[in-house]
């Protein structure tokens, strides 16, 4: 069966980096592409971005340009999600999704704190 | 980037009553392959987002057939016929014709009366 693993939570100071893994098993990881979606607490879903881990090519939300980078090791069928200069703001779950959004992770909680 | 807007943002219901949720898009979701990339996705406290349905009126599998879409062009529809306790929770349209960009709509809540 389709399962997406994420990583366990994290908590950052502002101005430092998190990077969130999600680890795919049940299907061939080549053949979807992955989103990153976040949801600030008691807020809607945020799209971030989206990476085709076949080729590594990657789509980002312009809200995120140039602090967030979605990466793929294709040898452990994993995505990452890394996102830069933290502020308070980001404190959110991620979560990773297939492509058609049809199968998600768990969620990561990022609390960034002084 | 398309705007995908729902209506309303929250719907008390009674149990065993129908819920009906809208949601309207800035443009056509119609896609140049002639499919319409629209999705229904819910999310009950403390989970992560569930797919019901997808490209306007096909239930995924498991979801129950008292789950419902339909809409074309802009316009769209959740519909459940009849509430249970287990169907509380935001429900989110999304769209996916703009691929690779997606966007979602701001959530409607499903609460019991």
């Amino acid at each position: 069966q389709v399962q997406l693993v994420q990583s366990g939570a994290e908590v950052k100071k502002p101005g430092a980096s998190v990077k969130v893994s999600c680890k795919a098993s049940g299907y061939t990881f080549t053949s979807y592409y992955m989103h990153w979606v976040r949801q600030a607490p008691g807020q809607g879903l945020e799209w971030m971005g989206i990476i085709n881990p076949s080729g590594g090519s990657t789509s980002y939300a312009q809200k995120f340009q140039g602090r967030v980078t979605m990466t793929r090791d294709t040898s452990t069928s994993t995505v990452y999600m890394e996102l830069s200069s933290l502020r308070s703001e980001d404190t959110a779950v991620y979560y990773c999704a297939r492509e058609a959004v049809d199968y998600w992770g768990q969620g990561t909680l990022v609390t960034v704190s002084s | 980037d398309i705007v995908m807007t729902q209506t309303p943002l929250s719907s008390p219901v009674t149990l065993g009553q129908p819920a009906s949720i809208s949601c309207r898009s800035s443009q056509s979701l119609v896609h140049s392959d002639g499919n319409t990339y629209l999705s229904w996705l819910q999310q009950r406290p403390g989970q992560p987002p569930r797919l019901l349905i997808y490209k306007i009126s096909n239930r995924f599998s498991g979801v129950p057939d008292r789950f419902s879409g339909s809409g074309a062009g802009t316009d769209f529809t959740l519909k459940i016929s009849r509430v249970e306790a287990e169907d509380v929770g935001v429900y989110y349209c999304t769209q996916a014709t703009q691929f690779p960009h997606w966007t979602f709509g701001q959530g409607t809540k499903v609460e019991i009366k």
